[in-house]
């Protein structure tokens, strides 16, 4: 079972309000990542962590931003909501090293959201 | 570039049968780790098998197996004795071993087990 958690699952929420999407995990990963899906699709690397303080832009464009001031936390804000921000956002981490659990990547419940 | 190829977006399979689903990648590195990932409807993403390349025997994890073919770069994954529960989206995702930490994932194959 993995230990990352996202809140809240399911977010409905009007135009331009700001908002910020939690994950937490408690493995100790180095490494984390959010991802976008519309459901049943492909999944988008958005923004992605090497470590504290390392942020990076991922693939997909996208207008939300990413904090990583604690190891096992890395939210994700969107300033002013829209329609088009209507997603499946998931969360996910990994740890480099040895072992069996190497580069394996553990994914959150995901936050369902909806902008009216 | 690397990229991942999955060519089936959807496929079934009768419960009991056998299923594979085909995974092609593309890169130039020579060591790299490779996933098959399974989220079922509306639930959690969970890994269901992971290969290093340079591991020649295929992975195995209880009824699902792999074919790794590291020079065709393919990296089929065979499901036996279906279940219902195994109805749900597969993705296939790489990594190289090191360098950049992000993992490429193909689009997915949504795979139906029928009754």
């Amino acid at each position: 079972e993995a230990d990352i958690y996202q809140t809240p699952r399911y977010l409905v929420i009007g135009t331009g309000k700001k908002i910020t999407l939690e994950c937490s995990q408690t493995m100790g990963h180095d490494k984390m990542y959010w991802y976008q899906q519309d459901p049943g699709m492909e999944l988008h690397l958005i923004h992605y962590s090497y470590g504290v303080n390392s942020t990076e832009k991922g693939d997909l464009s996208s207008e939300s931003t990413v904090s990583r001031i604690r190891t096992e936390h890395f939210p994700l804000t969107l300033e002013s909501a829209r329609p088009s921000h209507t997603s499946q956002y998931l969360c996910a981490s990994s740890a480099a090293g040895t072992g069996a659990a190497k580069n394996i990547q553990y994914f959150g419940a995901g936050t369902r959201l909806s902008v009216l | 570039a690397q990229t991942v190829t999955q060519s089936q977006p959807e496929m079934s399979v009768q419960e009991a049968e056998t299923v594979t689903l085909s995974c092609t990648y593309d890169t130039s590195e020579s060591n790299y780790y490779l996933f098959w990932y399974k989220q079922p409807p509306s639930r959690q993403m969970i890994l269901v098998i992971r290969q290093e390349a340079y591991k020649q025997q295929n992975a195995t994890e209880n009824r699902f197996s792999v074919n790794f073919q590291k020079a065709a770069k393919s990296f089929s994954l065979k499901i036996s004795d279906s279940q219902l529960g195994d109805t749900a989206m597969y993705f296939c995702a790489f990594i190289p071993s090191s360098g950049t930490y992000k993992y490429i994932f193909g689009t997915g194959t949504r795979l139906k087990v029928l009754a």
